[in-house]
């Protein structure tokens, strides 16, 4: 039962710390996508892979958030320094293709800001 | 402000009784996606509709796509507790962005 798979699942952390979020994407998935959940927002979409090149980061803060795909089976979300208003749960997502085909989303990181 | 809108924000029926959750927009997609999550959980795709005017069965769930292809609504019946979650609507540009909507909390209570 092919699944993404995220890592940490739960992180708490104070302001001004470095975070790292793991994701591994379904083998053989050729896009990633990096998204945030909150109460007043929903979900936004924050960058966007296809076949490891990043395509689309306009979401994201770029002061303070970076993503990278080093290799195939893995997408990392780092955010140097938190504030308290990236509380949040991140997902990572993955598909074949277009936005039109499912995206198979991951349990997500809850991440507070203390 | 959301590219979608979804209606209501939250919903609280009797098991059995039927429900409806809309979905409505001023732009136009190329497709439409229903999703539903649970709590600690990711979304989880139900059904994907592409036709203006299309209809999408699902057992219980019945997915409807406006012909201006701007709208949707997702129609349960008989609701069951197992139907509790937040269902999300999702429209995809002619690009790779879905954009979500805020979301409709329905709790069906036994």
């Amino acid at each position: 039962d092919a699944r993404v798979t995220q890592t940490p699942r739960h992180k708490v952390t104070e302001m001004g710390q470095e975070v790292t979020m793991r994701c591994q994407p379904i083998l053989g998935h050729n896009t990633v996508f990096w998204y945030r959940q909150t109460m007043m927002q929903g979900l936004e979409l924050l960058a966007y892979f296809r076949n490891r090149a990043p395509l689309d980061d306009s979401g994201m803060p770029k002061d303070r958030f970076s993503a990278e795909m080093p290799d195939a089976t893995l997408a990392t979300l780092k955010i140097q320094p938190s504030e308290p208003r990236d509380s949040a749960v991140y997902f990572c997502a993955s598909g074949l293709g277009l936005a039109g085909n499912e995206q198979f989303f991951g349990p997500g990181t809850r991440l507070t800001v203390l | 402000t959301q590219l979608l809108e979804q209606s209501p924000q939250f919903l609280s029926i009797q098991e059995g009784e039927n429900l409806t959750v809309y979905c409505n927009s001023s732009s136009v997609f190329s497709s439409l996606q229903w999703y539903r999550q649970e709590p600690g959980e990711g979304p989880v795709l139900l059904v994907t509709v592409v036709t203006g005017g299309e209809v999408k069965k699902l057992k219980r769930l019945t997915f409807q796509f406006g012909d201006a292809r701007k709208d949707s609504s997702l129609h349960i019946t008989a609701a069951q507790p197992g139907d509790t979650g937040l269902y999300l609507c999702a429209g995809a540009s002619n690009d790779y962005k879905l954009s979500f909507g805020a979301g409709t909390t329905v709790t069906v209570r036994a």
